[in-house]
């Protein structure tokens, strides 16, 4: 595709709730990124893939978050028994090579309940 | 720990004035530092500085990094409206992953 895709734009859940976040990075990239960004703050980086492997998975929060990129393409954060302090704005990069420049998808801005 | 600090946090000038947006650093195994302009959603890739002292240039917007000092800032000349964004900067340490301060947010009046 054109550009890195996300989906969905927005997600609304209640507390407790299991969500699925979906991101399509661009053609041909293999590294693929997630971060998370608060109001008013910089995003914050939580796993990068290098093709269907987790490379870094040093900025995930706890054991409720989980990420797969199981054919080396589109990824898929999990994020279990969500809780409000998981809202905020998931958005996912991709690049070309390492160390390359990351292109960044629209996000999906997610509000727990 | 890695850290990345901008300044100034907000900045309100009027349109056609010139700005300079700055960003600090302290990143183990510093690669590259990026700058992002965000506006509604997708941040959107601007400049990649790796090398010190030589200036990218994007129209009316300009980029320099020193990697002595630990610095890098942001030009933009003559500002229109549309400048008005939050601007990120980000580093590319040795694990590949962003680090990212936490913006300038930009407003242009007309």
């Amino acid at each position: 595709g054109a550009g890195v895709s996300q989906t969905p734009s927005n997600k609304v859940t209640e507390k407790g709730k299991y969500v699925e976040l979906r991101c399509d990075p661009i053609s041909g990239h293999t590294a693929l990124y997630w971060y998370r960004q608060s109001l008013g703050q910089g995003p914050e980086f939580l796993i990068y893939f290098q093709g269907t492997g987790a490379a870094d998975d040093s900025g995930l929060p706890n054991d409720r978050f989980f990420a797969v990129r199981p054919e080396g393409s589109v990824s898929t954060l999990k994020i279990q028994r969500t809780e409000r302090g998981d809202s905020a704005m998931y958005l996912c990069a991709s690049s070309s090579r390492p160390w390359a420049e990351q292109f960044f998808g629209p996000g999906t801005r997610l509000t727990v309940l | 720990e890695d850290k990345v600090v901008q300044s100034p946090l907000s900045l309100v000038v009027h349109e056609g004035d010139t700005v300079t947006l700055n960003c600090s650093y302290e990143v183990t195994n510093f690669r590259s530092l990026l700058w992002y302009k965000q506006e509604k959603k997708a941040p959107t890739f601007l400049f990649m500085l790796t090398s010190s002292g030589i200036e990218k240039k994007s129209g009316r917007l300009s980029s320099i990094l020193d990697k002595k000092e630990l610095f890098s800032i942001l030009n933009i000349t003559a500002t229109q409206t549309g400048d008005s964004a939050i601007y990120l900067c980000a580093c590319i340490q040795g694990a590949q992953k962003l680090v990212f301060g936490q913006g300038t947010r930009l407003t242009i009046n007309p």
